[in-house]
């Protein structure tokens, strides 16, 4: 299994410039998952999807943060315009509801974005 | 309150020893806890979860929960220069997929 995957790995933009990050969850997965790590917030949620459909964008941090999953295997956030404070690591994740209601999140390898 | 709170570290424990992670958590219907790793500059991994009241072990890693303390721990025994990293512990409350992460301890292993 590939794993999740993400790209680009690294992106430096300028303020107001549109950013695209993408994502492709493990194949079978049924959610996934948006999150920003900075260091002074940790890690926060900013969206999930579970069969494509949003269920839950109440970490969106505002109207210029927008998510998509056109189909099961890719996503999209898309930031516009960007600014220096969207600066940060952006992961996606993915899982598949197991036993019991059980749900482990698998994590991709990130993308580490800059807005000078 | 954050929902998950963690001791803020950094804990440096010398080669060998245990090292202890503490996570409480704030919704007392929490039913599903876990344990990340992340090593600097990369994404977190799994490496322990628990549902159930008491211990569970992995290899050197044991994951301790008491749910009416509302308390989940994590040991490592026999700390090794490669366990050094930020430990997230993570909160899934009951009907509801996603995680609340807290803010992450970070161990130093001293060879």
């Amino acid at each position: 299994d590939a794993g999740v995957i993400q790209s680009p790995r690294h992106e430096v933009t300028e303020m107001g410039q549109e950013v695209t990050l993408r994502c492709k969850p493990i194949s079978g997965h049924d959610y996934l998952f948006w999150y920003r790590q900075t260091m002074m917030r940790g890690l926060e949620l900013l969206i999930y999807f579970n069969n494509n459909v949003p269920i839950d964008d109440s970490g969106m941090p505002e109207d210029r943060f927008s998510a998509k999953m056109p189909n099961a295997s890719f996503s999209t956030l898309k930031i516009q315009p960007s600014e220096p404070r969207d600066s940060a690591v952006y992961f996606c994740a993915s899982s598949r509801l197991g036993g019991g209601g059980k749900n482990i999140q698998y994590f991709g390898a990130g993308t580490r974005l800059s807005v000078l | 309150q954050k929902e998950v709170e963690q001791n803020s570290g950094p804990l440096s424990v010398p080669e060998g020893a245990i090292a202890s992670l503490n996570c409480t958590y704030s919704d007392r219907g929490s039913q599903s806890f876990f344990w990340y790793r992340q090593y600097s500059g990369k994404s977190p991994e799994l490496i322990m979860f628990i549902y159930s009241n008491g211990d569970k072990e992995d290899g050197r890693f044991t994951a301790q929960l008491n749910k009416a303390s509302q308390y989940v721990s994590l040991l490592i025994r026999d700390s090794q220069p490669s366990d050094s990293a930020t430990y997230l512990c993570a909160v899934n409350a009951p009907n509801d997929y996603k995680l609340s992460f807290g803010a992450g301890t970070t161990v130093t292993v001293r060879a």
